[in-house]
């Protein structure tokens, strides 16, 4: 079956240590994204990468870094530079570029605590 | 600014209808997606809307208009699986979605 594979599905981190979630896909979409979701607000874009080899940031992509060397894989690091890491993680893929112009396909999530 | 509103939570009884409003403001439009996502899982796709009017798909509609900056999702026969959030999203002149902060839909029996 195609879809989005995200791990691990819940991860906890000390305070000063970078972590990094992994996000796999067999869907042969070209676009993927990463999203943050707390409670009470709606997702907010971290990065998002259009091609391989190719990201950008989007509105909170400080304390964040990403890599897309292969066109199935999009993994998010969370470094020690994020000063709020707890939060639930979507990875999140589309046919084509803009996420207001395609409909996504979203992961499980991940869900990290910073202890 | 860009901003979209809806209830922060809803309560319905099975078997009944439940309609989810959505107001939205952004610079330019090009169309207004719902989603749905259980408790810790993938948000699903659900409808988008980019022209006026209501697109029925099976049990859920969605309902759009665009003088008022505002639409709606409509559950009828509500089932418990039907339990969920529900995220809306407009998509604005550069084809990037605002999402709201979602409905929390609880069925009772």
């Amino acid at each position: 079956d195609g879809g989005i594979t995200q791990s691990p599905k819940y991860l906890f981190r000390k305070e000063g240590q970078n972590v990094t979630l992994s996000c796999e896909q067999n869907l042969n979409h070209d676009a993927m994204y990463w999203y943050r979701q707390d409670p009470g607000q709606g997702l907010r874009l971290i990065y998002y990468s259009q091609i391989v080899n190719d990201f950008q940031k989007g509105d909170i992509a400080e304390g964040y870094s990403v890599s897309r060397e292969k066109k199935e894989s999009f993994p998010l690091t969370v470094t020690s530079a994020q000063k709020n890491p707890t939060a639930f993680y979507l990875c999140a893929s589309s046919t084509g570029a803009g996420t207001g112009a395609n409909v996504l396909t979203f992961g499980a999530g991940s869900r990290l605590t910073v202890l | 600014g860009q901003n979209i509103d809806q209830p922060t939570e809803m309560t319905a009884t099975e078997g009944a209808i439940v309609q989810i409003n959505c107001t939205y403001q952004t610079s330019g439009f090009n169309g207004l997606f719902w989603y749905q996502q259980h408790a810790g899982e993938a948000p699903t796709f659900l409808s988008y809307n980019v022209l006026d009017g209501l697109e029925e798909k099976g049990r859920f509609s969605s309902f759009l208009s665009r003088s008022k900056g505002y639409s709606y999702l409509l559950l009828k026969e509500l089932q418990m699986k039907d339990s969920a959030s529900y995220l809306c999203a407009a998509s604005d002149s550069n084809y990037q979605l605002i999402w709201g902060a979602g409905t929390k839909l609880i069925i009772k029996p």
